[in-house]
């Protein structure tokens, strides 16, 4: 079946590294992608979005990079710190009836270490 | 705005009894989503509306759960009876549009024993 799923499930880090989480994805027709951080206690909270018609992404700190042929998507976070430590997913609208569902993947653990 | 609001933040109940979580979305978004959040399934999607209308509810788990949204800005997800193996955070989230991103409630902690 197809899914959205990660390469790493930890990834540790030193406050100041750059950090990087992967995210593979196998449904060729999904058209819209999203990073989501989250913290103990808390529920997903939005950090960056990708559409298919581009390939890079910037925020603040942060960059999603989206690579359509080999169905790969990756959060780059800038000068990692502290308080990225938390749980990333990556999420996938995937189109089914004329809507797009959210669907998950399994989520990346980001420790930093000070 | 406040956000996605749930509640109860934390639930425990025993087996077999009837369990109500609720949720009150962003105001304006026109599209609701109920969550189960595990260790072994992660973020999984139960159901979600659009304009308070069920659209797809084929990640309820059974017929032990159902939801309703009976206006734009009220939700409840209702389990009956509850068993053990339902415990798990429930997330609401809703967004505006379709194919936008979600804003989450900080979550129900549900524990059935």
């Amino acid at each position: 079946g197809e899914s959205v799923g990660l390469h790493l499930p930890t990834l540790s880090v030193q406050e100041g590294d750059n950090s990087i989480i992967n995210c593979a994805y196998s449904n060729s027709a999904s058209d819209y992608f999203i990073w989501y951080k989250q913290e103990s206690g808390k529920g997903p909270q939005f950090i960056i979005d990708i559409r298919s018609n581009m390939d890079k992404r910037q925020g603040q700190r942060v960059t999603v990079l989206l690579n359509k042929t080999v169905k790969h998507l990756s959060l780059q976070i800038a000068a990692t710190q502290p308080g990225d430590s938390a749980v990333y997913f990556c999420a996938e609208n995937r189109a089914t009836g004329g809507s797009y569902i959210p669907t998950f993947g399994r989520g990346t653990s980001l420790i930093v270490h000070p | 705005d406040a956000g996605v609001i749930q509640s109860p933040r934390h639930e425990v109940t025993e087996m077999g009894q009837e369990v109500t979580l609720r949720c009150k979305p962003i105001s304006g978004h026109d599209y609701l989503f109920w969550y189960r959040q595990t260790m072994m399934r992660g973020l999984e999607l139960l159901i979600y509306f659009n304009n308070n209308v069920p659209i797809d509810d084929s990640g309820m788990p059974e017929d032990r759960f159902s939801a309703k949204m009976p206006n734009a800005s009220f939700s409840t997800l209702k389990i009956q009876p509850s068993e053990p193996r339902d415990s798990a955070v429930y997330f609401c989230a809703s967004s505006p549009q379709m194919n936008t991103e979600a804003f989450f409630g900080q979550g129900t902690r549900l524990t059935v024993v």
